[in-house]
């Protein structure tokens, strides 16, 4: 399974917008990149996932590198609820199992 | 729409002891997964049944069997409880391909002493 490399912690303030960013250099072709994020106590919540293009949705935005060795998670205004530990994985399109390998994400501290 | 549901939501066991956390989704999902979680660290695969009728090993699967007794549910079995046991454990489904998301349940917390 490719791996991803995430800072360990960022902080952030209340109403500004944040950039997560995730390497992941040995990324196959097949590879989709999905961001998942954990708050406090409660079982992994999916936040986006893309291929190659740059993707929106009502949570948040994913930017792909043009060579997809890297990728953004960008929050457009932080709120103190998105503060938690956020997982950038990478889920092989066509594989038997397709199964999350999770690493150790990147805490989000929001600061009012 | 209840998602993926766990049961218990809390658990004390002795050494030795056996348990089973029980899981169901009710959307349709082919596959369904077992995680772990420790204190401060991410999650760990232990079983995960990529399809009806299948099982497979995760990262981590000492001490635990599984049972995929039908679409809907993936029962996870600790025949001899361990202190290394302690953790909690989350239940997680989806459909194959990896343009599709995952879905998790709340969690188990069970605490083995």
């Amino acid at each position: 399974d490719a791996k991803t490399t995430q800072p360990n912690s960022m902080e952030s303030n209340e109403e500004e917008p944040v950039h997560l960013p995730c390497n992941h250099s040995t990324i196959s072709g097949t590879d989709y990149i999905h961001w998942y994020r954990q708050l406090p106590s409660q079982g992994p919540e999916y936040v986006i996932h893309g291929l190659t293009s740059n993707v929106n949705n009502r949570m948040a935005s994913l930017a792909i590198a043009e060579d997809r060795k890297s990728s953004t998670l960008i929050l457009h205004r932080a709120t103190l609820r998105d503060a938690a530990v956020y997982y950038c994985i990478l889920r092989d399109y066509g594989g038997a199992t397709n199964k999350l390998i999770f690493g150790t994400g990147t805490l989000l501290a929001v600061q009012p | 729409n209840a998602g993926v549901t766990q049961t218990p939501k809390f658990q004390v066991l002795k050494t030795g002891q056996s348990m089973t956390l029980q899981c169901a989704q009710d959307m349709n999902h082919n596959s369904m997964y077992w995680y772990r979680q420790d204190p401060g660290m991410g999650l760990r695969l232990i079983y995960y049944s990529a399809s009806e009728g299948t099982t497979d090993k995760g990262e981590v699967p000492n001490g635990y069997n599984v049972s995929r007794l039908n679409k809907r549910e993936f029962s996870l079995r600790l025949e001899s409880a361990a202190p290394s046991q302690t953790s909690v454990y989350f239940c997680a489904s989806s459909n194959l391909g990896g343009g599709y998301g995952y879905t998790f349940g709340s969690g188990t917390r069970l605490t083995v002493v």
